[in-house]
């Protein structure tokens, strides 16, 4: 079985704070993906970043940066100086390897950054 | 290049009608995924497509629902009868093997 935790389920910043959204994660796979999405007011569900298991290196991308523990069976997700147009409804997601493409989904965390 | 496109993007009906989805993936990707997204139950996978062929459905409802995949590039969900409790954001993904997902941007879905 797998499962996603993102316990965080409401935060709210004020414009240019830094902000982490936390995820951590079940699974027996040894080989697994796991994924953040965005989905902001207007619905659509937008790919942030995909990680596999074997590639603990945290990433950086512009003001996004993800750090992978395995230790910790987690999957942060930071966002720094945040923006308004970062409000949205943020899914960590995970692909066991046995699952044959089923993605499990987080319950999503809401994050409202004010002006 | 397109991303996965659905249609329609909103759809109302009346409890006992049919309802149509359909998906377009992105050229070149080889899976096709739908979910159905509630407020109750969140992101949930209905059903998955490999090289047009289905490989697991065990997340399909009941057996009013049905999909198919008739070629690389087109997909439907087929709900018949619709009932209230399907009202319901459904997304279209595809992506190039399992674990890659690109969604669509979601058809919502209202049964009166």
């Amino acid at each position: 079985a797998q499962k996603v935790t993102q316990a965080q389920t409401e935060i709210s910043v004020v414009e240019k704070e830094d902000v982490t959204l936390d995820c951590v994660y079940e699974t027996r796979d040894t080989t697994y993906y796991l994924f953040w999405y965005k989905q902001p007011p207007s619905g659509e569900l937008v790919f942030l970043i995909r990680r596999n298991s074997f590639d603990e290196q945290n990433e950086i991308s512009g003001r996004y940066s993800w750090n992978f523990q395995k230790s910790t069976s987690s999957f942060n997700f930071t966002i720094t100086a945040s923006q308004v147009v970062d409000s949205a409804v943020y899914f960590c997601a995970l692909i066991g390897g046995t699952s044959y493409g089923k993605l499990t989904f987080g319950q999503g965390t809401i994050l409202t950054v004010h002006p | 290049d397109a991303g996965v496109i659905q249609s329609p993007r909103h759809e109302v009906t009346e409890m006992g009608q049919e309802v149509t989805l359909r998906c377009k993936p992105i050229s070149g990707h080889n899976s096709l995924f739908w979910y159905r997204q509630t407020m109750m139950r969140g992101l949930e996978l209905l059903i998955y497509f490999n090289n047009n062929v289905p490989i697991d459905d065990s997340g399909m409802p009941e057996d009013r629902f049905s999909a198919k995949m008739p070629n690389a590039s087109f997909s439907t969900l087929k709900i018949q009868p619709s009932e209230p409790r399907d009202s319901a954001v459904y997304f279209c993904a595809s992506g190039r093997g399992v674990f890659e997902q690109f969604f669509g941007p979601g058809t919502r879905l209202t049964v009166l």
